[in-house]
């Protein structure tokens, strides 16, 4: 199984900060990852699929970018409702496999 | 819209059976292939199970293989996970998951969970 391993485990941020979190995959996954956005007691939320394609209605302050081993989520300028706990997924190979999670947390 | 309600979860002794439903409703049932995610309390997303769209096609994670049987009955716009020989560590919320419209892999459309206790 393609082992999916995020940094950093948490975050303290303000509202208007510019959030990176890393996702880094134990061999290359060709741009095959997603990211899912987790609130307290609620399922979890497709933010981007293909390491950068923006699903339809989320905001445009939520990028990716990566390749390779190598991806990162950017929220440009954090919101209120942003504060959450952020998943990336491997679709590459079966089964597909989740990060540990980053939850962002205000400071 | 796009709906996926879960149901059937509950308190069940280590060793015990339960059935997971989830009901779709708003999109092709049959088109798509489904999928089973679990959270422990506390922890992260664990895959669970896959079935393809009309059923002849499923995949288990090592995990819960030969204890837990997912199916569907496209009839009824319905997903299930018969789960077995229960553990204290199958003890999460279970999540039901459209696959993408690409079939590429991720999960487009979540239900709300429905969480499942292992205990004496």
């Amino acid at each position: 199984d393609i082992q999916m391993t995020q940094s950093p485990s948490s975050l303290s941020a303000s509202v208007g900060d510019r959030v990176t979190i890393t996702c880094r995959a134990s061999q290359g996954i060709s741009n095959s990852l997603a990211w899912y956005q987790q609130k307290p007691g609620k399922a979890p939320k497709l933010l981007l699929y293909a390491a950068s394609r923006l699903e339809s209605g989320v905001p445009s302050r939520f990028s990716g970018s990566g390749s390779g081993t190598d991806y990162t989520l950017t929220i440009s300028s954090l919101q209120p409702e942003d504060f959450a706990t952020y998943y990336c997924q491997q679709y590459y190979s079966t089964p597909p496999t989740f990060g540990q999670g980053t939850k962002v947390e205000i400071k | 819209e796009v709906q996926l309600v879960e149901s059937g979860g509950g308190l069940v002794q280590p060793g015990g059976s339960l059935r997971l439903s989830c009901a779709a409703s708003g999109f092709t049932f049959s088109s798509y292939a489904m999928h089973w995610v679990r959270q422990a309390p506390g922890k992260g997303l664990e895959y669970v199970s896959a079935i393809s769209s009309n059923g002849g096609s499923t995949y288990y994670a090592n995990s819960v293989k030969g204890r837990f049987t997912i199916s569907r009955d496209n009839s009824k716009n319905t997903l299930y996970l018969q789960m077995g020989s229960l553990r204290a560590e199958d003890m999460a919320v279970y999540y039901c998951a459209r696959d993408d419209e690409y079939s590429y892999g991720f999960f487009d459309y979540w239900g709300q969970g429905t969480l499942v206790t292992v205990s004496s």
